[in-house]
């Protein structure tokens, strides 16, 4: 089935500094959904981009659709302690019925 | 609008009980997922729900069922719990099917001793 390659698996940054975090596929998405889950919660939707080259922010968040449709970035400007969490991306199959999942990014932030 | 509630939030049990978790989906989602996550495995698929059928089924063992109610709330089952079930238990809802963007719940976090 079709995987999703998150990078980097765990981030430690300053209070203050921007954070890159990808996901990557070989294969083709049509959509894809940025995550984050704080400890011991459900995750929540930050940010879902439905076309190639999308560009969309959601305050210090913005995240890009990749124009091969195969990569997706998320982006976070001046973090702050309460960015700490895992940040998972998403896509549905293309020839399944569920979405699928990349392993996620551990963000801590050193305040 | 509220959002997907789970209930309980924490259950521990012992080895060999079976256990009962409760989602209830957002108003007017049809479509409930059931995820398990582990800190080594990541989000597992279990199964989804629509109109009170399973439609969708992940690689887990017989043990793990769940139904869905007219009101499209679902309950999840684990029958003789093994201590490898100990996990945070997701649930998720969309309007219409489990490829779609997908609302979690808070979990139900079991602890299996």
């Amino acid at each position: 089935g079709q995987q999703l390659n998150q990078s980097p698996q765990s981030m430690f940054i300053q209070e203050g500094e921007d954070v890159s975090m990808n996901c990557t596929s070989s294969s083709i998405f049509n959509t894809w959904l940025w995550y984050k889950q704080d400890p011991g919660e459900g995750p929540v939707l930050l940010i879902a981009l439905y076309k190639a080259g999308e560009l969309t922010s959601n305050g210090r968040l913005t995240a890009q659709f990749g124009i091969t449709r195969k990569d997706s970035f998320l982006n976070i400007s001046a973090s702050i302690p309460s960015d700490v969490g895992i940040y998972f991306c998403a896509g549905p199959e293309r020839y399944g019925n569920k979405l699928v999942f990349g392993a996620g990014t551990i963000l801590r932030v050193k305040s | 609008k509220a959002g997907v509630t789970q209930t309980p939030r924490y259950l521990i049990k012992t080895r060999g009980q079976q256990v009962t978790l409760s989602c209830s989906p957002i108003s007017g989602h049809r479509s409930v997922s059931w995820y398990q996550q582990t800190p080594g495995q990541g989000l597992q698929f279990l199964f989804e729900y629509f109109s009170e059928t399973q439609r969708n089924k992940g690689n887990f063992p017989g043990r793990f069922s769940g139904r869905q109610f007219s009101n499209s709330r679902s309950e999840m089952n684990v029958s003789t719990l093994e201590l490898g079930d100990s996990a945070l238990y997701l649930c998720a809802s969309s309007l219409s099917g489990s490829r779609e963007t997908q609302y979690f719940g808070p979990g139900t976090r079991l602890l299996v001793l």
